[in-house]
């Protein structure tokens, strides 16, 4: 197992335009995080997995936002209509059991201009 | 509400310098504590952890101690090495039995030979 792993790790859009990134957890991991990280700034948690419930969601996640875990396994996280404040590291983590390590991905860097 | 403050870097030493990196929280309960690190291009890595107070995490020669009644969790090491050249995250976790993290700004360390 090579870790979380996500795709693309760059991504370089046009304002206004909708955009999809995946996140493969590590394969036993049940939870699956994503989190925002802007620059000079930690990551922000925006929502949670476990399986394939979506179980919160933080208010940074506005309408334009959607998170999904079909089968359990995988996880998108698509943005529509971008604006350019949504530029950031999209970052994905997973964990096994609640209160264990959460190992992180290296991120999508999204560039909306 | 919870959060985490942290020194702003860069922080710049030579090598063989010992290193403090000061971390205060703010929370409602009993937090767990964290220290992560960012080397360029790779994702976000745990260093050490601390669940209660009193408690001492370390890793590679990284040491952070959980005070209460300071409300703190500084990051030292006696002799720091060109390869620990990144950004460290001080972060908190409340026990709300999924791995929600509310990080710091980060704290950029150069070392240099």
């Amino acid at each position: 197992d090579t870790g979380v792993s996500q795709d693309p790790r760059h991504k370089i859009t046009k304002r206004g335009q909708n955009v999809t990134f995946r996140c493969d957890p590590i394969s036993e991991h049940n939870r699956l995080y994503w989190y925002r990280q802007t620059l000079g700034q930690g990551p922000e948690f925006l929502t949670y997995f476990q399986n394939e419930a979506q179980l919160e969601k933080s208010r940074l996640l506005s309408d334009r936002f959607s998170a999904e875990r079909p089968k359990g396994s995988f996880s998108t996280l698509e943005i529509q209509r971008t604006e350019q404040g949504d530029s950031a590291m999209y970052l994905c983590a997973s964990s096994f059991q609640e209160h264990t390590e959460a190992f992180f991905g290296q991120g999508t860097r999204l560039t909306v201009v | 509400g919870n959060s985490v403050t942290q020194m702003e870097g860069p922080v710049t030493l030579s090598e063989e310098a010992f290193l403090t990196i000061n971390c205060t929280y703010t929370a409602t309960g009993y937090p767990s504590l964290f220290w992560y690190v960012q080397y360029p291009g790779e994702g976000l890595q745990l260093l050490l952890k601390a669940t209660k107070a009193d408690d001492k995490g370390s890793n590679k020669g990284f040491e952070a101690t959980y005070r209460k009644e300071t409300t703190s969790f500084h990051l030292e090491k006696g002799s720091v090495q060109v390869s620990d050249s990144a950004v460290y995250f001080c972060a908190l976790r409340v026990n709300t039995g999924f791995q929600k993290l509310v990080f710091g700004t980060g704290t950029r360390l150069l070392v240099s030979p």
